[in-house]
């Protein structure tokens, strides 16, 4: 079936350093949401992007939505410890119908900082 | 308000039992969906509810699950005669609108243990 594919599946850094997961899509999105699950906790909501070539920032976090709204990618900015979790892309995927709140989720990026 | 609140917290049961898993979502909320999430996988779509008609229950895996929302608020998930490869996380979550992908809030999930 249609799947969202994230990249990497894990990401250690130090604290300081930057941050990219990317998700891809091999069809078109009407758009594309982003959530955070700590260790141990819920999906968090963090931003939803719906336009070509759309980006985003919330302080260190940078959203970009792709020109062919194909793909899209999360960047922090000089992590620290309170960034530590995985974060997932979701979007809606037609599957022979429109299913607006049908969300796909992508595998998830682990990202752990050392401090 | 409070969020969306699932009980119960953890599920152990045996093998062929059945049990029921509960989702409360924020009131008001239009829109109310249940997703699994086994370890190391995201959230992955089993059935989206705008008001108490099931909109899209094409993630349900078999006929053993079913889930119902009688008067547009609580929801019940049911599973009969389960599997160990049910044990999961079943997340439920809960959106404003949900005829439009809109931000999702989730819950803190109920983790099922078949043994």
């Amino acid at each position: 079936g249609q799947q969202v594919m994230q990249i990497p599946q894990y990401q250690h850094v130090q604290e300081g350093e930057d941050f990219t997961t990317y998700c891809n899509s091999s069809t078109t999105l009407s758009n594309i949401q982003w959530y955070k699950q700590r260790p141990g906790g819920h999906p968090v909501f963090l931003i939803q992007l719906v336009k070509s070539g759309e980006v985003k920032k919330q302080k260190r976090l940078t959203f970009q939505f792709g020109e062919a709204k194909k793909n899209s990618s999360l960047h922090i900015t000089a992590t620290q410890t309170t960034d530590v979790g995985t974060y997932f892309c979701a979007a809606p995927l037609r599957a022979g119908g429109t299913s607006y709140g049908k969300l796909t989720f992508g595998q998830g990026t682990i990202l752990t900082v050392h401090p | 308000g409070a969020g969306v609140s699932q009980t119960p917290s953890n599920k152990v049961t045996e093998k062929g039992k059945y049990v029921e898993l509960r989702c409360d979502p924020i009131s008001g909320h239009t829109a109310l969906y249940w997703y699994r999430q086994s370890l190391g996988q995201g959230p992955e779509f089993l059935i989206y509810f705008q008001g108490t008609g099931a909109a899209d229950d094409s993630g349900l895996p078999n006929d053993r699950f079913f889930a119902v929302r009688p008067e547009g608020s609580v929801s019940t998930l049911k599973i009969q005669r389960t599997e160990r490869g049910d044990s999961a996380v079943y997340l439920c979550a809960s959106s404003l609108l949900g005829d439009r992908v809109d931000e999702q809030y989730f819950g803190p999930g109920t983790r099922l243990t078949v043994t």
